[in-house]
């Protein structure tokens, strides 16, 4: 069975920080990655995706992820965050042989000034 | 084109209404969802449509009902809710056969309160 973890419900960073908001995947296959980001309010947007190929992902706004298989981990940073970072970040896997999306249970990204 | 629009963008409700929820997308996406989440939580799938047949339902209330009447709109019709279906709902869509490359594209959301 595949599941995804997210450590920590709240992180916290000084605006000019690093961002680092951390996600592990449990997979039989080699998986399917994404992190979504979503602002109060509305829906969620993607703003990376892992498939094949290359295990650094380059996403929107300055944000990417790397994977690491040996690690089972994904995780996503920012060298410098911005007060417009704040919001609730997911990490997802893509369930095996099908079309769901099975999301972790999110982080809160606060950006102090 | 690349949205997924949702409307209304808020619903609120008595437990003995009958209303629906409508999503529409021009993307030329063949697989469409609904999600629902709750305050704090992540979304959790309900309902799959691939090629405007309903190919995944979660175990969802049949309270919720379904309906994908073309491959540009999904709708989710409402009867008899309880306070506690009160959620954002989130349509999305993707590419059938790309799915796994592109991931889903998703709307905005509809607030609905049931009272």
């Amino acid at each position: 069975a595949q599941s995804v973890t997210q450590l920590g419900s709240h992180v916290s960073v000084s605006e000019g920080a690093l961002v680092l908001l951390r996600c592990n995947y449990s997979s039989s296959v080699p998986p399917y990655l994404f992190w979504y980001v979503q602002y109060p309010n509305q829906g969620l947007q993607l703003l990376l995706k892992y498939t094949t190929g290359a295990t650094l992902v380059k996403g929107i706004n300055g944000f990417e992820a790397e994977f690491k298989k040996s690690e089972t981990s994904f995780h996503l940073t920012k060298p410098s965050a911005h007060m417009s970072d704040a919001a609730e970040y997911f990490c997802a896997v893509l369930m095996d042989s099908s079309y769901k999306l099975l999301f972790g249970s999110g982080t809160r990204l606060l950006v102090r000034p | 084109d690349t949205e997924v629009t949702q409307t209304p963008k808020h619903l609120v409700m008595g437990m003995t209404n009958k209303k629906s929820l409508k999503c529409e997308q021009h993307m030329g996406h063949r697989a469409m969802y609904w999600y629902k989440q709750k305050a704090k939580k992540p979304p959790e799938l309900m309902f799959v449509y691939s090629y405007e047949k309903l190919s995944i339902n979660e175990s969802v209330p049949s309270r919720f009902s379904p309906e994908c009447p073309n491959s540009s709109l999904l709708n989710l019709h409402l009867h008899a809710l309880q306070p506690e279906d009160s959620a954002l709902y989130l349509c999305a869509s993707s590419q059938a056969s790309l799915m796994r490359n592109y991931g889903y594209t998703f709307g905005s959301g509809t607030r609905l309160t049931v009272v």
